[in-house]
């Protein structure tokens, strides 16, 4: 079973263009987080998602910054008009919400790095 | 709100001593409680968990934790450190049965010296 996959494993992005985060949840979980960790930092939660559905979307910025997971495909974290201060490496989390035994389960990450 | 506080941003043992690194928490409702282990250049790996049932908890590579309420703690141990655990560990809360977003302390790197 393969596990969370993200891509790219990097991206550089120039100050003003947007970065598109891709997130491929193991199969069989329908459920799909997103973090953002910068320099020296643990994790700060950004937004769950279900399939169609944004279920807390409490830690993300309120600008320039969507997330959305269709019903087929990845999942998508976008982020507009990119700034120095959005480098950081972006993880993404799958749960498949069984069993009350609820684990996240992480993929690679995605480390932008703004120039 | 929830919070994780985690001592010591970098802890150094020997290798063969024991492991601690402590976690602290709080929380306005019973927490579910994670640590996570992060290598260079890769997402977190689950090495235990607790989640209301025994306070003693077992996780992977030889590492447990133990819950203990009155001092809101949970912190990670184990026996004899190897030079493979070197990594960045992290505590995590949880209040809404681990379907929430996850709450992080800011990580421990561990070092372990030969």
């Amino acid at each position: 079973n393969a596990g969370v996959m993200q891509n790219p494993r990097h991206l550089v992005r120039r100050r003003g263009q947007e970065a598109r985060l891709r997130c491929s949840p193991m199969k069989g979980h329908s459920h799909v987080y997103w973090y953002r960790q910068l320099p020296e930092e643990g994790l700060k939660f950004m937004v769950y998602l279900q399939k169609e559905n944004i279920i807390d979307e409490s830690g993300m910025p309120k600008e320039r910054f969507s997330a959305e997971f269709p019903k087929e495909g990845p999942s998508i974290l976008r982020i507009q008009q990119v700034v120095r201060g959005d480098s950081a490496a972006y993880f993404c989390a799958s749960s498949p919400i069984r069993d009350k035994s609820y684990e996240q389960y992480f993929g690679p990450g995605t480390r932008l790095t703004v120039t | 709100a929830q919070s994780v506080t985690q001592l010591g941003s970098h802890v150094s043992v020997s290798e063969g001593a024991l492991v601690l690194l402590r976690c602290n928490y709080s929380s306005s409702v019973p927490p579910y409680l994670f640590w996570y282990v992060q290598y260079p250049n890769q997402g977190l790996q689950l090495l235990l968990k607790y989640t209301s049932a025994a306070t003693l908890v077992k996780g992977i590579n030889g590492f447990e934790a133990e819950f203990k309420k009155s001092e809101t703690s949970f912190h990670l141990t184990k026996p004899s450190a190897h030079m493979s655990d070197a990594a960045e560990y992290f505590c995590a809360v949880s209040v809404g049965g681990g379907a929430d977003g996850l709450t992080f302390g800011k990580g421990t790197h561990l070092i372990i010296q030969p």
